[in-house]
């Protein structure tokens, strides 16, 4: 069954440190997509990134990163020079298609970052 | 309209009484879904809509849940005789059409649902 892990469940770092947030995944499609959202305190999923899994090039978005890697089947995401509007909570999420053609998105449960100054 | 609407923002009722929450998808977008979010967890898919089909009501808990969806376009999810561990925010989010290369999700605000 598909299935979205993300392993930390909090972390906790000083202003300007790099962070990794950690995402495997599980599932039996070859053609699917991998998210990152981010939920700040306010509440609302703010959309960051979706990699086709056809496309395992690395990108780079100021001071974002993802590590896409199909044989580990992790899509692990970085921030560079960490800063405390960073603070939120992080879904890495799989959509993949199910019978009838459709999509939806399998969330992880989540990691709470902690950015303190 | 430019994103997705979602009303009320917040409700609190009392248990035992039913509730409906609206979401008012982007004009176009033929997918719509709804999320519930319980307090310090992940998004639990609920069901989802696709332009004229049967619903996935696969993710729905009970059956005091169900959904419609009115003209392809705006969404009620209405829980019965509710219980508080309904509590939870209710996210809905549509996107252009199905398939794996159908677009973005978008997300609504939520509803912050509070059974006492």
């Amino acid at each position: 069954a598909q299935k979205v892990t993300q392993a930390q469940t909090e972390i906790s770092v000083v202003e300007k440190e790099d962070v990794t947030l950690d995402c495997v995944y599980e599932t039996r499609d070859t053609t699917y997509y991998l998210f990152w959202y981010k939920q700040p305190p306010s509440g609302e999923l703010v959309f960051l990134i979706r990699r086709n899994s056809f496309d395992e090039q690395n990108e780079i978005s100021g001071r974002y990163s993802w590590n896409f890697q199909k044989s580990t089947s992790s899509f692990n995401f970085t921030i560079t020079a960490s800063q405390v509007v960073d603070s939120a909570v992080y879904f890495c999420a799989l959509s993949e298609t199910f019978s009838g053609g459709y999509n939806k998105l399998i969330f992880g449960a989540g990691t709470r970052l902690a950015v303190h100054p | 309209g430019a994103g997705v609407s979602q009303s009320p923002s917040n409700k609190v009722t009392e248990k035992g009484k039913d509730v409906e929450l609206r979401c008012d998808p982007i004009s176009g977008h033929t997918a719509l879904y709804w999320y519930r979010q319980s307090l310090g967890q992940g998004l639990e898919f609920l069901i989802y809509f696709q332009g004229n089909s049967a619903p996935d009501k696969s993710g729905l808990p009970s059956d005091r849940f169900s959904a419609e969806r009115t003209g392809g376009s705006v969404s009620t999810l209405t829980i019965q005789r509710t219980q508080q561990e309904d509590s939870a925010v209710y996210l809905c989010a549509s996107r252009v059409f199905k398939g794996v290369a159908g677009g973005g999700y978008t997300f609504g605000s939520g509803t912050r649902l509070t059974v006492v």
